[in-house]
């Protein structure tokens, strides 16, 4: 089984900052894939950020980065320059090549302030 | 197409009641799943379809609770005999695998949320 760990349940940052969220996970499987998703209140869960296991290259998209270190099982998002409309719970999941479903940590609850 | 949509989007009930959820999925994904969302926790899996057939189901989704995929296309979850407890949000999401696109990612619904009283 895969469990997906998140820490922080609460964070929060000012505008124009850079704040980390951790991730850690626990599996037995070589291949697979790391997802960072947003949920801003009462709207529809949406992709921030996707990781190939097998690519060493940490992925990228706009001002979001992850720091993906396969061997520590960690999986931390970096976002930069803060917006207020960054604010929402942002969810970890993990799901295996072979696998059909994604496993969500417990999300951290992320505020943006002016 | 304008993504997952999910209705109702609201239900509130009593015990005792039974309840229908209804999933549009975007229109080109063969993959459907629902997943059940409590205040303060991340989504938990129930169930998922690849095009009409329910290929696995999460011990959660206890025998009062039905899901189906007629034709491939939509999907409805029951829940009959409603518990205070299944009280959640039940989200729907979709995806697309097949060879030349496994990228994993799901599409998600805004939800249904219910309320049991």
């Amino acid at each position: 089984a895969q469990t997906v760990t998140q820490s922080q349940p609460e964070m929060s940052v000012q505008e124009a900052e850079t704040v980390t969220l951790s991730c850690t996970y626990d599996t037995s499987e070589s291949n697979y894939y790391l997802f960072w998703y947003k949920q801003p209140p009462s709207r529809q869960m949406i992709l921030v950020i996707r990781q190939e296991a097998y690519k060493q290259q940490n992925a990228t998209e706009n001002r979001f980065s992850v720091n993906f270190q396969k061997a520590a099982k960690s999986f931390s998002l970096k976002i930069s320059d803060s917006q207020l409309g960054d604010t929402a719970m942002y969810f970890c999941a993990f799901m295996p090549n072979s696998g059909y479903a994604l496993n969500f940590g417990k999300g951290t609850s992320l505020l943006v302030t002016p | 197409d304008t993504g997952v949509s999910q209705d109702p989007r609201h239900k509130i009930t009593k015990r005792g009641q039974n309840v229908t959820f209804r999933c549009d999925p975007i229109s080109e994904h063969n993959r459907l799943y629902w997943y059940r969302q409590t205040l303060g926790q991340g989504p938990e899996f129930l169930t998922y379809f690849q095009n009409e057939a329910q290929l696995e189901k999460s011990r959660l989704l206890s025998d009062r609770f039905s899901a189906e995929r007629p034709k491939g296309s939509f999907s409805t979850l029951e829940i009959q005999r409603t518990e205070q407890g299944d009280s959640a949000m039940y989200l729907c999401a979709s995806s697309l695998r097949d060879r030349l696109s496994n990228t994993g990612e799901l599409f998600f619904g805004e939800g249904s949320r219910l309320t049991v009283l």
